[in-house]
């Protein structure tokens, strides 16, 4: 059975950077795209981006700017970093595998809390 | 890219059916059969419920079923039960490597 488990710290000041990382567990990392996807509170899911096992990477142009995906097949994991965070930036991160062309996803870790406050 | 459309809130009584719509453009829900739909409780991770316009994953009751026609996708959940009652969000390939969200429907089960 696969899951996903999301961490890093639950706070992050003002112009600094998120530091996330999912682990994978159960299953192969080949093949999939391995997704972040977020939700600030009390409102709708916005996907941030993907990295294929390959190494591949997409990102939501609205973010693209400031985001970087990576993945660590030793591990079993894939990161997510976005720089220079706002309070706009404060949200519940998913980690997510995606299907067919990374475009749904099927597997979800229970998501981590990040705070953007100093 | 813009968020799909949809309703903020549905409602419906035990056993009856309600629709869910979610509008986009041609550009993504128009264009491509990659909708998906998600089911997410309170406090949980969202679910799969429906992917490719119309496919369930294994375990999803046939009371959960999916179309589209042209660039509005719909999710339609029949005999409606209390374990149903959630928040529903559609998603669409939007090209471009792009994936885009609608803005999530409320369900309430009267």
């Amino acid at each position: 059975q696969v899951q996903l488990q999301e961490s890093g710290p639950g706070l992050v000041k003002p112009s600094e950077t998120l530091s996330l990382t999912c682990t994978v567990s159960g299953d192969s990392f080949s093949s999939y795209y391995w997704s972040w996807i977020r939700q600030p509170a009390g409102k709708g899911l916005e996907w941030v981006g993907r990295i294929y096992s390959a190494g591949n990477t997409n990102y939501n142009p609205s973010l693209k700017s400031r985001v970087t995906m990576s993945l660590d097949t030793s591990k079993n994991q894939f990161s997510l970093k976005v720089t220079s965070v706002t309070a706009a930036d404060a949200a519940i991160y998913y980690c997510a595998r995606g299907r067919n062309n990374g475009d749904y996803f099927d597997i979800w870790g229970q998501g981590t809390m990040v705070t953007v406050s100093s | 890219q813009s968020a799909l459309t949809q309703p903020p809130s549905a409602s419906g009584s035990p056993g009856q059916s309600v629709t869910i719509s979610c509008t986009g453009t041609s550009s993504d829900v128009g264009r491509y059969n990659y909708v998906s739909w998600y089911q997410q409780h309170p406090g949980k991770a969202p679910k799969l419920i429906i992917y490719d316009v119309s496919k369930r994953p294994s375990g999803v009751p046939d009371r959960f079923s999916g179309s589209k026609s042209g660039n509005t996708a719909s999710l339609t959940v029949s005999g409606l039960q209390a374990e149903d009652e959630a928040d529903y969000y559609c998603s669409s390939y939007g090209g471009n490597y792009n994936v885009v969200f609608g803005g999530g429907t409320k369900l309430t089960v009267l």
